[in-house]
């Protein structure tokens, strides 16, 4: 089946700190979303991104299907981005199903 | 966008019993599914609930265990059966629309502890 990878597995961040999140996948997908959760378990769409870049407020995302891969950036980090971010691809078998990454676990500190 | 409620928002259990977990999307919806998020780990698909015929489980998962049900297009409920210690997950429900172009969205999820 199709691998979704994502890197840094973990990360900690200094608060006012940007970073980058990766998500590589092994083979062609219909679309692509970002999600965060929080640490209830609650999880918060981001992104519905099959191409091209978009923006929220201090979080962007872009995706290079072509080349299998994803990044979401954090500018100015703030302490309730805290969480595990998940990226997760569309299959290409039309029935819309999901497939995870492993997440990256995002800690920003004061 | 769609809203799903789910109920319990979280229970203990004690093994041995079943438990079943309610979902509610406040949207006429395509495509319904379960996902269970074991402690420390990714999401994995349970199954696809189909409206009114038999969920398709995914490998690894069975009916037996894990009987579903969605009697209409905002409905669902997921049933764990015959509970264990390694039951202990957060379930999730989601929901969206057909076609690839389908965003998925999910519930807060419903935490079980199995002792």
């Amino acid at each position: 089946g199709i691998q979704v990878e994502q890197s840094p597995p973990d990360l900690i961040l200094q608060e006012g700190a940007n970073s980058t999140l990766r998500c590589n996948f092994s083979d062609s997908v219909n679309n692509l979303q970002w999600f965060h959760q929080n640490p209830w378990g609650q999880l918060i769409n981001l992104f519905y991104i099959p191409s091209g870049t978009k923006q929220n407020g201090r979080l962007s995302a872009t995706t290079v299907a072509t080349e299998r891969y994803s990044l979401l950036y954090i500018s100015s980090s703030q302490t309730t981005d805290s969480g595990v971010y998940f990226c997760a691809v569309l299959l290409l078998d039309g029935n819309n199903r999901l497939a995870f990454g492993k997440g990256n676990q995002v800690v920003v500190i004061p | 966008s769609a809203v799903i409620s789910q109920k319990p928002s979280r229970d203990i259990c004690q093994r041995g019993t079943s438990l079943t977990i309610q979902c509610q999307v406040d949207s006429q919806v395509t495509m319904m599914f379960w996902y269970r998020q074991q402690p420390g780990q990714s999401l994995t698909l349970i199954a696809t609930a189909n409206q009114g015929s038999e969920a398709t489980y995914e490998s690894g998962f069975v009916i037996d265990k894990f009987p579903i049900s969605r009697p209409n297009l905002t409905f669902s409920t997921l049933t764990v059966s015959n509970m264990s210690p390694e039951d202990s997950s957060i379930y999730l429900c989601s929901a969206g629309g057909r076609g690839i172009t389908g965003e998925l969205f999910f519930g807060e999820g419903s935490r079980l502890t199995v002792l």
